[in-house]
């Protein structure tokens, strides 16, 4: 079982439709959970970071954690065909320098 | 500015080349990262440095060198790469665990990456 598991997608919605994107881990010491959006050929962009348990809102963008499922979940609003894109998850267990990424999903917004 | 800046942002090299990419932060990170990434997959780490020490090598063979030379800057220096070398290389900086107020602001930014062709 890998540590962080997200459906690979794709996922195909039409433009305004409200977007659930999700990941599942099995670490418990995970405690700090991003969210990055990669284009095709070009680097990911961070779009949330939550520390712990909790909602996090940016604009269209909300982040939460739930930690006593192991669950994490991304919401776009009003999504848009520039949303269109690879959406990974990453978390870091405290006291470790390194990210463990989920495998990405790719979404689709079609106008 | 949240910029993380590699060069060459394209690079095709023989098999008995040598070769190095560059990158730069001005965020005051005192981690620095190099991921390599295959297409359809997550970036996969190489290696991590803390305050410009190797703290992390992801059993990466040896022709891939990593160089940091002070704070802002990471180098990978790259030689005798093999054609499956081939993939996008990322940098990613971050605050580091040793740096006691960045607690709790320990998200790592990205670079646009540098796009290797082994040939």
């Amino acid at each position: 079982q890998k540590e962080v598991e997200q459906d690979p997608g794709p996922l195909s919605v039409p433009e305004g439709a409200i977007v659930s994107l999700n990941c599942t881990y099995s670490n418990s010491a995970f405690q700090y959970f991003m969210w990055y959006r990669q284009y095709s050929r070009k680097g990911p962009e961070l779009l949330m970071y939550t520390y712990s348990s909790g909602n996090k809102e940016d604009g269209r963008f909300t982040a939460q954690v739930d930690k006593s499922s192991k669950y994490i979940s991304l919401f776009i609003r009003d999504s848009q065909p520039s949303d269109s894109a690879t959406y990974l998850c990453a978390m870091r267990a405290t006291g470790f320098q390194k990210l463990v990424f989920g495998t990405g999903t790719r979404l689709l917004v079609s106008p | 500015d949240t910029e993380v800046t590699q060069t060459p942002k394209h690079l095709v090299m023989g098999m008995t080349n040598k070769k190095s990419l560059k990158c730069e932060q001005h965020m005051g990170h005192r981690a620095m990262y190099w991921y390599k990434q295959k297409a359809k997959k997550p970036p996969e780490l190489m290696f991590v440095y803390s305050y410009e020490k190797l703290s992390i090598n992801e059993s990466v063979p040896s022709r891939f060198s990593p160089e940091c030379p002070n704070s802002s800057l990471l180098n990978l220096h790259l030689h005798a790469l093999q054609p499956e070398d081939s993939a996008l290389y990322l940098c990613a900086s971050s605050s580091s665990l040793k740096t006691p107020e960045a607690y709790l602001n320990t998200e790592a930014f990205f670079g646009q990456g540098t796009r290797l062709t082994v040939v």
